[in-house]
């Protein structure tokens, strides 16, 4: 069965920082590439990273603007979002989604979700 | 990038009824690389539907995608209780990938 879950949220101040884990199993983690969705409290869904399976090639929202880092430790099965510079607008919802389709990124499996509230 | 525009944005349907929703993309989507996600409340999105009309592992053949281009079609054939959620098209075969704003199928 294939399970992602996410972990390392919590309550953080404006300007501090978080990392975010997902765990994953049940297929073959490094020739997939994986992504961070979020989701503000009544809104819709954002992408925020993306990473490819060997990690060699990244993408980012427009909005991120250099504060967050996606990575993956392969042989631990385990992909990571480093968040710096956490703003009250980066409260939401974290999703960590695994690529189907090859080289196309739709989600074909989700994680629960971890919470992260930038607030002082 | 690509804006996609969803209609309704809320659609109330009794059970056993048929769900029509619509995605609408602001340019060609390539290759119909377009999906439809179901969020329950409190629940992670489910894929539905990718390659605008294909079904994912384990959905009930009630759910079909249809379209091309910029107009894509959810339709959910007869309205079960645990259908009434929200749905969310995203495009991914150009950069950046997009999703749409999201349709909220509620109990009339």
């Amino acid at each position: 069965e294939v399970q992602l879950v996410e972990s390392g949220g919590g309550l953080v101040q404006p300007g501090g920082s978080l990392r975010l884990s997902c765990a994953a199993s049940g297929f073959t983690f490094s020739t997939s590439p994986m992504t961070w969705v979020r989701q503000a409290t009544g809104k819709g869904l954002e992408r925020v990273a993306t990473i490819s399976g060997n990690g060699g090639n990244t993408y980012y929202g427009d909005f991120v603007k250099g504060r967050f880092t996606i990575s993956r430790d392969n042989s631990k099965n385990t992909l990571f979002l480093q968040m710096d510079s956490l703003r009250a607008e980066d409260t939401a919802i974290y999703y960590c989604a695994k690529c189907g389709g090859g080289s196309t990124c739709f989600f074909d499996c989700w994680g629960q979700g971890t919470l992260v509230t930038v607030s002082s | 990038e690509i804006v996609l525009t969803q209609s309704p944005g809320t659609l109330s349907l009794s059970p056993g009824e048929r769900a029509t929703l619509s995605c609408r993309a602001s340019q060609g989507v390539t290759s119909s690389y377009l999906a439809w996600y179901q969020q329950r409340p409190g629940q992670a999105p489910r894929l539905l539907i990718y390659g605008a009309s294909s079904r994912a592992t384990g959905i009930p053949d009630r759910f079909s995608g249809s379209g091309s281009g910029t107009d894509f079609t959810l339709t959910i054939s007869r309205l079960e209780p645990e259908d009434f959620a929200v749905y969310y098209c995203q495009q991914y075969g150009n950069s950046p990938l997009t999703f749409g704003g999201g349709t909220t199928v509620e109990i009339q």
